[in-house]
């Protein structure tokens, strides 16, 4: 089975500082890979994934990941952060041919100005 | 609908009540997955239909947990006999189809058991 592993459960940064949230994945075969956003007292919404292809996956709001296959990462960045991207944000993996999304713990990013 | 609903929003309830929350995933979405959110523990995925069918129910806690779906849409999550420990966000998700499309969430229903 798959699991997905979020290192940090906080990662505080000042505005307009670059960060990235890391995330790492156990699978045997390919995965499909997932960023999600929560912003306070609202649902998740999808960021960016990651099916095949290029390794470098843009999102929205300025948000980016690199798939790693060789470290089993799926680092999510962004090169300046707002006060406005202040949430917690889930990796998700999913199995092709194995419709469950595994989530990981999240990562609660607070931003300062 | 526009969107994923879920009700309700909020429900607070006496231990060892029963209770009954709502999902209606968006038109057409045949993939349907409930998670519960508690502080600190991230998701956890408790059952995924697949239409009226639920090929993996592996994450329902015990069995005092049990979900439905009927005509494709509008899926129900009982819990028997709430516990204290049973407080958490549910959160409801649906997918136009499997694997590697976009899951999208609804806001979610708060159970608060005192």
């Amino acid at each position: 089975a798959q699991s997905v592993t979020q290192l940090d459960s906080q990662v505080p940064v000042f505005e307009e500082a670059p960060v990235e949230l890391r995330c790492n994945y156990s699978s045997s075969v390919s995965v499909y890979l997932f960023w999600y956003v929560q912003y306070p007292n609202q649902g998740l919404q999808l960021l960016l994934k990651y099916l095949s292809g290029s390794t470098l996956v843009k999102g929205i709001n300025g948000f980016e990941a690199e798939f790693n296959k060789s470290q089993t990462s799926f680092h999510l960045r962004k090169p300046s952060v707002h006060i406005s991207d202040t949430a917690e944000y889930f990796c998700a993996v999913s199995l092709p041919g194995y419709s469950t999304l595994t989530f990981g713990k999240g990562t609660m990013l607070l931003v300062s100005p | 609908g526009a969107g994923v609903s879920q009700s309700p929003s909020n429900k607070v309830t006496e231990k060892g009540k029963d209770v009954e929350l709502r999902c209606d995933p968006i038109s057409g979405h045949t993939a349907l997955y409930w998670y519960r959110q508690s502080l600190g523990q991230g998701l956890e995925f408790l059952i995924y239909f697949q239409g009226n069918s639920a090929p993996d129910k592996s994450g329902l806690p015990s069995d005092r947990f049990s979900a439905e779906r009927t005509g494709g849409s509008v899926s129900t999550l009982t819990i028997q006999r709430t516990q204290q420990e049973d407080s958490a966000v549910y959160l409801c998700a649906s997918r136009r189809e499997t694997r590697n499309t976009e899951a999208f969430f609804g806001q979610g229903t708060r159970l608060t058991v005192v």
